[in-house]
């Protein structure tokens, strides 16, 4: 069975804390790995990550994928109190395409 | 990103009835869109995917008489929730893959259902 573990379940920091978000996963012939955040509503698009060790940049959120450990870790810096919202991890097969979500980490940013 | 849109945003119904839950890609085609339930603290869970002129394909576990789908068009897809009871009161989440090669899905903006 196809599996996506996210840790930690949740996470509450400062503005300006920096916070790293894993998510590790267990499928046959995977093909990617994509990041959500969903605040109140639907989750909206983050990063899709493919190939390991190259990093994806989008300010101050950054993502980077192992394929040889099965992980991948979403970096936010100088975290700011609209970051706060559940980040989702889900995993792509190589067949079809169905993803596969983790339970999501709920990030908390005080002032 | 690509728009997906979702009608209603919110539907409160009795036990019994039938509820339909419109979702649309609106600036681009989608042959396949994706539903998904969500239920409070927890994360989607995939229910079916829609295909664009033929059957929808489910989940296990996830009674296809129950929640109608229906693909009649590249940009719509709908799900029927039929005799609704409130055990299915959840949030509702369709999306769409966007036909490049990135491959990402779009999600809409979710139908909360509450059934009385």
């Amino acid at each position: 069975e196809d599996k996506v573990v996210q840790s930690p379940l949740s996470l509450v920091v400062h503005e300006g804390d920096t916070v790293t978000l894993n998510c590790s996963y267990e499928v046959t012939n995977f093909r990617s790995l994509l990041w959500y955040k969903q605040e109140k509503k639907a989750p909206t698009f983050l990063f899709m990550l493919t190939s390991s060790g190259i990093e994806k940049k989008s300010g101050r959120l950054s993502s980077i994928l192992d394929k040889k450990e099965l992980f991948s870790i979403l970096n936010i810096t100088a975290t700011q109190t609209g970051d706060s919202a559940i980040y989702l991890c889900a995993v792509r097969k190589s067949s079809g395409d169905k993803l596969t979500f983790g339970t999501g980490t709920r990030l908390a940013v005080r002032p | 990103g690509a728009v997906v849109s979702q009608h209603p945003s919110w539907v409160i119904c009795k036990s019994g009835t039938s509820v339909k839950i419109e979702c649309r890609s609106l600036d681009f085609q989608a042959t396949t869109m994706f539903w998904y339930r969500q239920f409070p603290k927890q994360s989607l869970m995939l229910m079916a995917t829609s295909n664009e002129g033929s059957k929808a394909t489910y989940e296990q576990g996830v009674e296809k008489d129950k929640f109608l789908i229906n693909h009649a068009s590249l940009t719509l897809s709908t799900l029927t929730v039929t005799s609704a009871h409130p055990e299915d009161s959840s949030f509702y989440i369709c999306s769409a893959r966007v036909p490049d090669s990135s491959e990402t899905q779009y999600f809409g903006p979710g139908t909360r259902l509450l059934v009385l």
